[in-house]
């Protein structure tokens, strides 16, 4: 099975700073779908950005971005410019393209300090 | 806007009593999922249904069950809480296949006193 593994339970930033989220995953699948989810206190979860892992160009959305590699099984998530709205619980996920069920990470809490 | 839609948003009951936890989703999706959350922790998946009439376990064991009888509606019941049922629980659907992701409810807070 599909694992997913956030190394950092927790990370700090300073507001307007450039911070990077870890995850990595393991699979022996070639085809498959990556995501970051943000959760904000007490709040909704919703979809920051996605990947596909046939396309070697990394996701942007704004001031959030990736760094897909493949060989790896590595996908970080870049938050630029960080704002105060920013401070999140946020899950990487796994998506199989053939099983189709969604794995998440346990989770990183970015605190951004002003 | 959510599309999916999760009721009551907090919920307080006393040990013994039957809930039900409503969810619903206007956007046609046939994946439906219930998840079990302490604030901040991760998220285990507890029930799933990939259609009307479809219900399966997830990989956390759980005392409620669902129901799937419309597309659009995937209730959790819980029989007899009890304390330890006290936790988040979040809705979620997704279409079937491709690259797409999970719409979230707001989720319900219960606390089982």
């Amino acid at each position: 099975a599909q694992t997913v593994t956030q190394s950092q339970p927790e990370m700090s930033v300073q507001e307007a700073e450039t911070v990077t989220l870890s995850c990595t995953y393991d699979t022996s699948e070639s085809d498959y779908y990556l995501f970051w989810y943000k959760q904000p206190p007490s709040r909704q979860m919703i979809l920051v950005i996605r990947q596909e892992a046939y396309k070697q160009q990394n996701a942007t959305e704004n001031r959030f971005s990736v760094n897909f590699q493949k060989a790896a099984k590595s996908f970080s998530l870049k938050i630029s410019d960080s704002q105060l709205g920013d401070a999140a619980m946020y899950f990487c996920a796994y998506r199989s393209a053939t099983v189709d069920d969604m794995r998440f990470g346990a989770g990183t809490r970015l605190t951004v300090k002003p | 806007e959510a599309d999916i839609y999760q009721t009551p948003r907090y919920l307080v009951i006393g040990t013994g009593k039957k809930i039900t936890l409503e969810c619903s989703q206007t956007m046609g999706h046939d994946k439906m999922y219930w998840y079990q959350q302490d604030p901040g922790m991760e998220l285990h998946l507890i029930h799933y249904s990939y259609g009307v009439n479809s219900t399966e376990k997830g990989d956390l064991s759980s005392e409620s069950t669902v129901s799937r009888i419309r597309t659009e509606h995937f209730p959790l019941t819980l029989e007899s809480a009890r304390p330890s049922h006290t936790s988040q629980y979040l809705c979620a659907s997704s279409k079937y296949g491709g690259p797409y992701g999970y719409t979230f409810g707001s989720g319900t807070r219960l606390t089982v006193v």
